[in-house]
């Protein structure tokens, strides 16, 4: 199986800064990796796949890079509605794994 | 619209069983592979079972492998999870989800999530 590990696992910010998290795959998976939001008590949302490709309707603010085995998320001007937690997924082998998640706090 | 709505899950018994299920809408459901992912108390996300179009090819997390079984019915666009031999460490809320080739396999939506518990 395809162990994914993000970073940090949490971290604090202010409305309007800049934020990354990294994840980071057990192998090469090419640029089969997902990015999802899950706010508390709700199901996860697709935010980008393909490693950079912005899924509809998500905010421009949000943008995605890398390939291979490591791979980034940011958040160029962070907003009160972006604070939750945050999974990368790969998709490139059964088991579909997900990081353990990164918890975007104020 | 495009949409995935579960029925309520529930309580079990350890050793019990429980059968969870996923209606889709608003898109032809026998193209797209789907899959359940689930999330324990306050943890993460964790992959449990895929499907593809036809329910021909299904794979499991080792920790359900035996235990859970994921079906469809195209017909009806309706997904399953019939799991036995419940856990305590299968309580969770559980999601189906549809996965979009056409954007690398992702999970472009998901359902509400259902709550299963189990516990004597």
């Amino acid at each position: 199986d395809i162990q994914m590990t993000q970073s940090p696992s949490s971290l604090s910010a202010f409305v309007g800064d800049r934020v990354t998290i990294t994840c980071r795959a057990s192998q090469s998976i090419g640029n089969f990796l997902n990015w999802y939001q899950q706010r508390p008590g709700k199901a996860p949302n697709l935010l980008i796949y393909g490693a950079s490709s912005l899924q509809s309707g998500v905010p421009s603010r949000f943008s995605g890079t890398g390939s291979g085995a490591d791979f980034t998320l940011t958040i160029s001007s962070l907003q009160p509605e972006d604070f939750a937690t945050y999974y990368c997924q790969q998709t490139y082998s059964i088991p579909r794994t997900f990081g353990q998640g990164t918890k975007v706090e104020i | 619209d495009v949409q995935l709505v579960e029925s309520e899950g529930g309580l079990a018994q350890p050793g019990g069983s429980l059968r969870v299920s996923c209606a889709a809408s608003g898109f032809t459901f026998s193209s797209y592979w789907m899959h359940w992912v689930r999330q324990a108390p306050g943890q993460g996300l964790v992959w449990v079972s895929y499907l593809n179009f036809d329910g021909g090819t299904t794979t499991y997390a080792d920790s359900v492998k035996g235990r859970f079984t994921i079906s469809r019915d195209n017909a009806k666009s309706m997904l399953y999870l019939q799991m036995n031999n419940l856990r305590a460490e299968d309580t969770a809320v559980y999601y189906c989800a549809r996965a979009n080739q056409r954007s690398g396999g992702a999970f472009d939506i998901w359902g509400q999530g259902t709550m299963v518990t189990v516990s004597a």
